[in-house]
């Protein structure tokens, strides 16, 4: 089945410092991909929609200057959390959906990344 | 707007039954998933309905009525690692694509 990877699976960082996430997908190609954000014993919830060649789609909420969001290519979509702070922590989660057995909206999820701002 | 409801919490026998159920009020429905995610881990698909009725694989199984806006998952000869958090999620076709939305989540705990 499809493959996406996360990294790092997990990072703890400075208040005010920025991070970066990269969401990959190992055996087919995505053209979009999706980031999550869960926090704990909560749902998931959608942040962004990462469009490869364009600019991303943020959920209402979502600031994309805080959130910034690149698909340079058909395989990696990258998450760079900056100027964090302490409520930013939470697990967050990449896919990308591929046409699956049972769905072409079938998505595959990464392993997730869970950071904590301290 | 979009809102799926899932019960909070639930708790089972090992090698009994239980039904998970998902209401939802959304527009622009293009079918339904459930994922399974235990702590810490990506959710990973159990099931997809688009059309109305059962859909049966193993010991899972997923029900959908598109005009009562409901679905359930259906477990059966539960066993302890099926402890984990089932999700609802709706895939809602929008002017930018199909994107899920996901329910608030059902923690199930399978005790002995």
């Amino acid at each position: 089945g499809a493959v996406v990877s996360q990294h790092p699976s997990w990072v703890i960082c400075k208040s005010g410092t920025s991070v970066k996430i990269e969401c990959r997908s190992l055996d087919f190609q995505a053209t979009t991909m999706f980031w999550y954000r869960q926090f704990p014993k909560q749902s998931l919830m959608l942040m962004a929609t990462s469009n490869e060649g364009s600019k991303a789609t943020y959920e209402q909420g979502v600031e994309k200057d805080k959130f910034l969001i690149n698909h340079a290519s058909l395989t990696l979509s990258t998450l760079t959390v900056t100027s964090a702070h302490p409520e930013d922590s939470s697990f967050y989660i990449c896919s990308a959906p591929q046409a699956g057995r049972t769905s072409s909206y079938e998505q595959y999820f990464g392993p997730g990344t869970r950071l904590t701002v301290t | 707007g979009q809102n799926i409801d899932q019960p909070t919490e639930m708790t089972a026998t090992e090698g009994a039954i239980v039904q998970i159920n998902c209401t939802y009020q959304t527009s622009g429905f293009n079918g339904l998933f459930w994922y399974q995610q235990h702590a810490g881990e990506a959710p990973t698909f159990l099931s997809y309905n688009v059309l109305d009725g059962l859909e049966e694989k193993g010991r899972f199984s997923s029900f959908l009525s598109r005009s009562k806006g409901y679905s359930y998952l259906l477990l059966k000869e539960l066993q302890m690692k099926d402890s984990a958090s089932y999700l609802c999620a709706v895939n809602i076709l929008t002017g930018g694509g199909n994107k899920l939305t996901f329910g608030t989540g059902t923690q199930l705990k399978v005790e002995l």
